[in-house]
């Protein structure tokens, strides 16, 4: 029952540098997307996707790509990371239905010094 | 005008308590409705979703008002691990944009 599996866990980076937050599901699910959570503003959308070939922008997505190469794998990039991207993110999927509720990962707990 | 609002709270209520909490959404477009429960530094999960006729489960009920907008979540004889922030969450009509707001946190005292 591995549902949906973000890895790392935790991640240091420094000002400048680029990483790759991975994102995997084994629920056959249509839809991912990448939401960063920051205190007092909620989950926010970075980017999401529909389905494999298919991306979007959600209402944070600078300085963030994605890709969909797959059904099962969404990796979030930082190109060039910085202090205001120190964040939680986390990773979520569903089926392309408008009923199905979300399914998350347990999170990426990302600092930038 | 934030799209889903929530009052922050915290909200501080006695064991055995009932407390209810409000979402309001501005798109009239929205269509599906969730309530998700976030413990501290862990990932959301699904309480339950948010259907047209109003849902119970256990001592958890959802109801939709689309009229004025808002969707509510209403817990009953509160326990002290109901303590935790609630999340509403909306899917409007023509995206796929779940829309999260900020959470209502709720502490339930012994």
């Amino acid at each position: 029952n591995a549902g949906v599996t973000q890895t790392p866990k935790f991640q240091v980076l420094k000002t400048g540098q680029s990483m790759t937050l991975q994102c995997a599901q084994d629920m056959n699910h249509e839809y991912m997307s990448w939401y960063r959570q920051d205190p007092g503003m909620g989950l926010r959308l970075i980017h999401y996707s529909v389905g494999a070939g298919i991306t979007d922008q959600g209402e944070v997505p600078n300085g963030y790509n994605v890709s969909r190469s797959t059904t099962e794998d969404f990796p979030l990039r930082l190109l060039s990371a910085a202090p205001s991207q120190t964040s939680v993110y986390f990773c979520a999927s569903s089926y392309r239905d408008y009923n199905s509720p979300l399914h998350f990962g347990n999170g990426t707990r990302l600092t930038v010094t | 005008r934030k799209e889903v609002e929530q009052d922050p709270g915290p909200f501080n209520v006695p064991e055995g308590a009932t407390v209810a909490f409000n979402c309001t959404y501005s798109n009239s477009a929205s269509q599906s409705f969730f309530w998700y429960r976030q413990d501290c530094r862990k990932e959301p999960k699904l309480l339950m979703s948010v259907y047209s006729s109003g849902n119970e489960d256990g001592r958890f009920t959802a109801q939709l008002n689309r009229a004025s907008q808002y969707i509510s979540l209403l817990i009953r004889d509160s326990k002290l691990s109901d303590s935790a922030t609630y999340l509403c969450v909306v899917l409007t009509s023509g995206t796929y944009k779940y829309i999260f707001g900020t959470g209502t946190r709720l502490k339930v005292l012994a």
